[in-house]
């Protein structure tokens, strides 16, 4: 079991571009959590999709947006990049409201 | 709104200490608590679940106790070494089973 996989691992982008960041869930979990976390901060909450649908969102701008695949995969986006958006961006799978496992993250720099 | 916060912020120890760090909580009300090991830029690395119902988890050095009537967790390392060296996250998950995070623990474990 590969556990949770996060794609790309880094990633350099301008202010004002997009970015997608992948996440496949550990086998047999059907939930996907996003977190961004910043330099020295704790995880903070953006949102969470289980069959296909966001559930729950945190206090993210719509700037932020997913999706989450048949397969249970999911995407991250955010649109409009702003510098304060440089962070470490965590996914985190589970059975439904189980115990989460999170990803290695990818990190994210805006210029 | 769940409020956690970790004391130590930062805490730097000679080899063979025995260790507590400490997470205390706003609300009580909580479905569970975790402790987690990041290393620097790196993904979370779950260490101890405490469901509500229980009062502490063992694994190995790391004893986690959980008093949900003050809102306080602690994590006792026993004998520590330099490969604890990490920051550690304590994070409270509530009626939404979305955890909220502390801003975690720096620990250094020097030779």
């Amino acid at each position: 079991d590969a556990g949770v996989t996060q794609s790309p691992t880094h990633l350099i982008k301008t202010r004002g571009q997009q970015v997608t960041l992948r996440c496949s869930p550990k086998s047999g979990h059907d939930t996907v959590s996003w977190y961004q976390q910043a330099l020295g901060q704790g995880p903070q909450f953006i949102f969470q999709y289980y069959e296909e649908e966001e559930r729950q969102r945190g206090n993210f701008p719509d700037r932020f947006s997913g999706h989450q695949f048949p397969n249970y995969s999911s995407e991250l986006n955010v649109n409009a990049l702003l510098l304060g958006d440089s962070a470490l961006y965590l996914c985190a799978s589970s059975k439904q409201d189980n115990e989460q496992f999170f990803g290695p993250g990818t990190r994210l720099t805006v210029l | 709104k769940q409020e956690v916060t970790q004391i130590p912020a930062a805490l730097s120890v000679p080899e063979g200490e025995n260790l507590v760090l400490n997470c205390s909580f706003t609300d009580s009300a909580i479905y569970n608590l975790q402790w987690f090991r990041q290393d620097p830029g790196k993904g979370l690395t779950s260490l101890l679940l405490i469901q509500s119902s229980q009062r502490e988890q063992t694994s190995g050095r790391l004893n986690a106790s959980l008093d949900k009537s003050s809102g306080r967790s602690t994590l006792y390392i026993a004998a520590s070494q330099p490969g604890d060296s990490a920051t550690y996250l304590c994070a409270v998950a509530g009626g939404s089973y979305i955890p909220t995070f502390g801003r975690g623990t720096s620990l250094i474990v020097h030779p």
